[in-house]
């Protein structure tokens, strides 16, 4: 498989304020998503980035695949944006949506 | 709506009781996925269809699961003779697998929790 690591683990904000979140992985691929997992369960499509930069309001991402790792940005963070963010991804070469995911950064907004 | 949906998304069976979970995918979405996520970690990969044939089956998928999707659309998903560390939400991803275009994004349902007492 692929090994994903996510960084911070946990990561407590006050509202209003920035953060990125880090997502390592150790081969070259074919696909990386950035999910955000709601209190439901549900696990909500925030970016398909397997290389460069994506804007949506205030989420963004970067992805280097030739350095292997990919950023998660949030400005001016509200409470709605507490939850699980996973990163996930799947190797070269390996099935397409065969993801292997991160272990997550548990995000809690305060107001 | 037009996503991914799973049906029940809350089971509480007894050990030993058979139980299926249905994932009805995104309509022109030709490819599906069941991932199987515990508390505290990501989602693992169990199995996965093109159509109607299942090309991959994780490790994780013992003979006690079963999973079908007869006419590449709707897929269920049983596990038979349960037991405790079942105990987990199953997930249902969908994909649009062409050609042309596949990027392998995958668009997941809401879930189904499955409590084994």
């Amino acid at each position: 498989g692929i090994q994903v690591e996510q960084s911070p683990p946990d990561l407590i904000l006050q509202e209003g304020a920035n953060s990125t979140l880090r997502c390592n992985f150790s081969d070259s691929v074919n696909n990386l998503q950035w999910f955000h997992q709601n209190p439901w369960g549900q696990l909500i499509n925030l970016f398909y980035i397997p290389s460069g930069t994506k804007q949506n309001g205030r989420l963004s991402a970067t992805t280097v695949a030739t350095e292997r790792y990919s950023l998660l940005y949030i400005s001016s963070s509200q409470t709605t944006d507490s939850g699980v963010y996973f990163c996930a991804t799947s190797r070269r070469g390996s099935t397409l949506g065969r993801l292997y995911f991160g272990r997550g950064t548990q995000l809690t907004v305060w107001p | 709506d037009t996503g991914v949906s799973q049906d029940p998304r809350h089971k509480i069976t007894k050990r030993g009781q058979n139980v299926t979970f249905r994932c009805d995918p995104i309509s022109e979405h030709n490819r599906l996925y069941w991932y199987r996520q515990t508390l505290g970690q990501g989602p693992e990969f169990l199995t996965y269809f093109q159509n109607e044939a299942q090309l991959e089956k994780s490790r994780l998928l013992s003979d006690r699961f079963s999973a079908e999707r007869p006419k590449g659309s709707f897929s269920t998903l049983e596990i038979q003779r349960t037991e405790q560390g079942d105990s987990a939400m199953y997930l249902c991803a969908s994909s649009l697998g062409l050609r042309t275009a596949d990027t392998g994004e995958l668009f997941f349902g809401e879930g189904s929790r499955l409590t084994v007492l």
